[in-house]
């Protein structure tokens, strides 16, 4: 298992501005994973963020609105940029401690609501 | 035809009751299925892995259709601490491929209630 500090929990930002999101993770993981839950909608994985190298983002997502960090094995930061209300949404890191990818640990969340 | 597809309910049934929620999916080729359970306002949790054998848990049956491409998840006796969005998961590609290939579903609601 894993336990995954993420914060903040919410935040509400006037458009154009940006916010980073922080996920620190008790253990050592290869990958972590952010993933964006829009209101009524399934999650969708936003990028892979390896230890060392440039994440990885997936279709719809680019790394001058999204970009990651990943200073080392247990910390990730996820920004939202030059935000619009469209980013609206509840924003997630996760790990698979046991290397199957499909087994995921999440961090609580950050509600973000943007004006 | 979406890739991963719930009912999303909400399902209202009183405690004691037995329920059962299906998920579709549409890649043959997908390899390994998951239930998640998702609490208001809260995170996603693993709750059960779905074998092609099927896969009990207590009051939790998960099963595997791979003919007709769904998978089931099966609540007996509900009680009021069930009352969650439940999560179909499926892996449409290898194991250990592109994170990508996890795809959610939107999620099954289930309110119990006494």
């Amino acid at each position: 298992s894993a336990v995954i500090s993420q914060k903040p929990s919410r935040d509400i930002c006037q458009r154009g501005t940006s916010l980073t999101i922080q996920c620190q993770v008790d253990s050592q993981v290869t990958m972590m994973f952010w993933y964006r839950q829009q209101p009524g909608q399934s999650l969708t994985l936003i990028a892979t963020a390896n230890q060392g190298s440039e994440a990885t983002y997936e279709s719809g997502f680019v790394i001058d609105k999204f970009p990651i960090s990943r200073p080392n094995l247990t910390f990730s930061t996820l920004t939202v940029s030059n935000m619009s209300p469209e980013d609206s949404s509840i924003y997630l890191c996760s790990v698979a401690p046991d290397g199957r990818n499909e087994k995921l640990f999440f961090g609580s969340g950050t509600q973000l609501s943007v004006l | 035809r979406k890739e991963v597809e719930q009912d999303p309910g909400p399902f209202n049934v009183p405690e004691g009751a037995t329920v059962a929620f299906n998920c579709t999916y549409s890649n043959s080729a997908s390899q390994s299925f998951f239930w998640y359970r998702q609490d208001c306002r809260k995170e996603p949790k693993l709750l059960m892995s779905v074998y092609s054998s099927g896969n009990e848990d207590g009051r939790f049956t998960a099963q595997l259709n791979r003919a007709s491409q769904y998978i089931s998840l099966l609540i007996r006796d509900s009680k009021l601490s069930d009352s969650a969005t439940y999560l179909c998961v499926v892996n449409m590609g290898v194991y250990g491929g592109s994170q990508g290939n996890l795809i959610f579903g939107k999620g099954t609601k289930l309110s119990v209630k006494p």
